[in-house]
Order: structure tokens, then C-alpha cells, then sequence
């Protein structure tokens, strides 16, 4: 079975700062991982994935995921935030067909 | 590409009464999910069809859910006799037919239910 820890629900930042969200799995069979941003009152947005290769995943708005089999983690990382990046963020592993879901990770961005 | 589109985004119901809500995937997509997400948490895993299979359902689906997906495009979820406890907003997302792992789900805008 799969599941996926998220260790920080909230993460206060200043704007411009660099930012990481913690993303930890478990997972008996191939890992598929995934990023997911929510903006207030919307669906979910595909950030970036890890399927195979490079253990550096670059995805869009900046955000970029290193995957670490050794310490079963895929931290979300950004260099330098801003505002419209508020939003909760959600790392998530693929099971035989579905994903399975960490809790999120609340992102504030303060001016 | 017009995305998953749900309907309605809000939902606003009295106790024990029943709700339904549609999701329309994206052209072509053999394959729909239906997700619950409750405030604070992450979404969670209902139920998931191919073409019109329903293959899979978790245990958060009570008997007073049905989801059907009669021609393989878009789909209903039905909630009987709604409890406060259903208040939540429901997803669907949709997936390429290719086989291949890893191939993005895409997700609607989710419907919110109230139940009150």
C-alpha cells in the first residue's frame, strides 16, 4: 500500500524567500510522485511529477522536487517565492491506478 | 481541451435529503475519478471507473453513495439522505487512456456540498 506524510501542515514565508515543503513516502511497488497545487476555492493543479531518471524534477511557476529513494522523501523546493504562490500544496504517490494524498502543506507568503 | 468540468460548484442542502453532482471529463478520457476533500485534509479516493467499470471503490462509500457512469462519459454522484457529515467538497478527474504509469490525473474545480 502507498500513503504520504507531509510534515509541515503550514509554512510561513517572506515574500522573495526561499521556500521547501517536506513530502515523505511509503510505497511497496514502483514510485510515481506527484506535486498538486490548490488555489483558494479551486481544483488541483499537476505541478510537477517524478517517474523515472533525473532525481530533479523542474516544474512550472518555478518549482522544482528532488527525489530521494534512500530517505523515501520528494521535497518541494522554490528559491524564491511570491505572493500567488499562497495556496495549499499537495504531494501525492500513484498506487495501481489512483492517487493517494498527503494532508497538504499551507503556504503563506508574507509582503 | 476544456478540462473536467463538475456541476454545480455549490451546494447547499438540508439533512436527509439527496444530491447529486456531475462531472463531465475530459474528451476522450476512458478513465474517472471521484475524489471527497474535507477542510484541512487532502483529497480522498471514492471510487474510479473505466469506461462505464466502476473497478474500484473505497470504504468511504457508504451505501447511501452511488456513482454511475452509464456511457462511458461523464458521471454522477449521488449522495441519499445526507448527513452534516457529508459536507465536503467532491472531486473528479479524469485520465488519458494510455496505460503507461504515471500519466497525469486532471482534476475539476469540485463541488461543494454544505449540508445543513
Amino acid at each position: 500500500a502507498q500513503s504520504v506524510t507531509q510534515l509541515d501542515s503550514q509554512v510561513p514565508v517572506f515574500e522573495e524567500a526561499p521556500v521547501e515543503l517536506r513530502c515523505n513516502y511509503s510505497s511497496s511497488v514502483s514510485v510515481y510522485l506527484f506535486w498538486y497545487v490548490q488555489y483558494p476555492n479551486q481544483g488541483l493543479q499537476l505541478l510537477l511529477k517524478y517517474l523515472s531518471g533525473s532525481t530533479l524534477v523542474k516544474g512550472i511557476n518555478g518549482f522544482e522536487a528532488e527525489f530521494n529513494k534512500s530517505q523515501t522523501s520528494f521535497h518541494l523546493r522554490k528559491p524564491s517565492v511570491h505572493i500567488s504562490d499562497t495556496a495549499e500544496y499537495f504531494c501525492a504517490v500513484q498506487g495501481a491506478q489512483k492517487l493517494v494524498f498527503g494532508q497538504g502543506t499551507r503556504l503563506t507568503i508574507n509582503p | 481541451d476544456t478540462g473536467v468540468s463538475q456541476n454545480p460548484r455549490h451546494k447547499i442542502t438540508k439533512r436527509g435529503q439527496n444530491v447529486t453532482f456531475r462531472c463531465d471529463p475530459i474528451s476522450e478520457h476512458n478513465r474517472l475519478y471521484w475524489y471527497r476533500q474535507t477542510l484541512g485534509q487532502g483529497p480522498e479516493f471514492l471510487t474510479y471507473f473505466q469506461n462505464e467499470a466502476q473497478l474500484e471503490k473505497s470504504r468511504l462509500l457508504s451505501d447511501r453513495f452511488s456513482a454511475e457512469r452509464p456511457k462511458g462519459s461523464f458521471s454522477t454522484l449521488e449522495i441519499q439522505r445526507t448527513e452534516q457529515g457529508d459536507s465536503a467538497m467532491y472531486l473528479c478527474a479524469s485520465r488519458p487512456n494510455d496505460p503507461k504509469p504515471g500519466n497525469t490525473i486532471y482534476f475539476g474545480e469540485g463541488s461543494w456540498l454544505t449540508v445543513v
